[in-house]
């Protein structure tokens, strides 16, 4: 399996909802990342886990709220969001440094806050 | 900051018209640059990774190489389904991963 997998593929969610996004592979990495996607515009760094742990957080807003349960899930916990959230969420996965195969990324989930 | 700086913007090309794309970084601890392809609405796909200056890599109409200062990847013979946006990134003492800003490639028959 050298697959990066993202569920739901698509959102929508009103700004007093609770929704989670969920990631997951099965490839060994012990490195699992969390980027938003707005349109034109390169992936933005949000958070890092590293063996589990979270080791980058790029000054997003608590609204966001990742999960690492064990090494092959990664969940983002969304609440209260603004329209301006609205976005790719992408989730990507690697070896040690990135390694010959770099960084995986899956599908991504496009969430629309209504 | 590191900073990674891709140009052209947007390229359009004739099908068969080789062209080169750029990517600028800064040099300091640079510990991998990587080139993906991404298709609108979808991820961005691996395409090559470089760790140092000279080396080179191949794929299909697709070459990667790497100097001291840049990467560019070079597009022998396009065809249509090469459109896409390409996206150098880099790695540098984190796991944190630097996108540039992309070039949008359009190939017409």
């Amino acid at each position: 399996d050298t697959e990066v997998t993202q569920t739901p593929k698509h959102l929508v969610m009103g700004m007093t909802n609770k929704k989670s996004l969920k990631c997951e592979q099965h490839m060994g990495h012990r490195a699992m990342y969390w980027y938003k996607q707005k349109a034109k515009k390169p992936p933005e760094l949000m958070f890092v886990y590293s063996y589990e742990k979270l080791s980058i957080n790029e000054s997003v807003p608590s609204r966001f709220s990742p999960e690492c349960p064990n090494s092959s899930l990664l969940n983002l916990h969304l609440h209260a969001l603004q329209p301006e959230d609205s976005a790719l969420y992408l989730c990507a996965s690697s070896q040690e440094g990135g390694g010959a195969f770099g960084y995986t990324f899956g599908s991504g989930t496009r969430l629309t806050v209504v | 900051e590191d900073q990674v700086t891709q140009s052209p913007e947007a390229l359009r090309l004739q099908e068969g018209e080789s062209s080169s794309l750029n990517c600028s970084y800064t040099v300091s601890g640079l510990r991998g640059l990587f080139w993906y392809r991404q298709d609108p609405g979808k991820g961005p796909e691996f395409l090559f990774t470089l760790y140092s200056a000279g080396e080179e890599k191949e794929k299909e109409r697709l070459k990667a190489t790497l100097t001291k200062k840049e990467s560019f990847l070079h597009i022998t013979a396009p065809k249509p389904e090469d459109s896409a946006t390409y996206l150098c990134a880099t790695r540098y003492n984190t796991d944190k991963l630097i996108f540039g800003t992309g070039t949008r490639l359009q190939v017409f028959p």
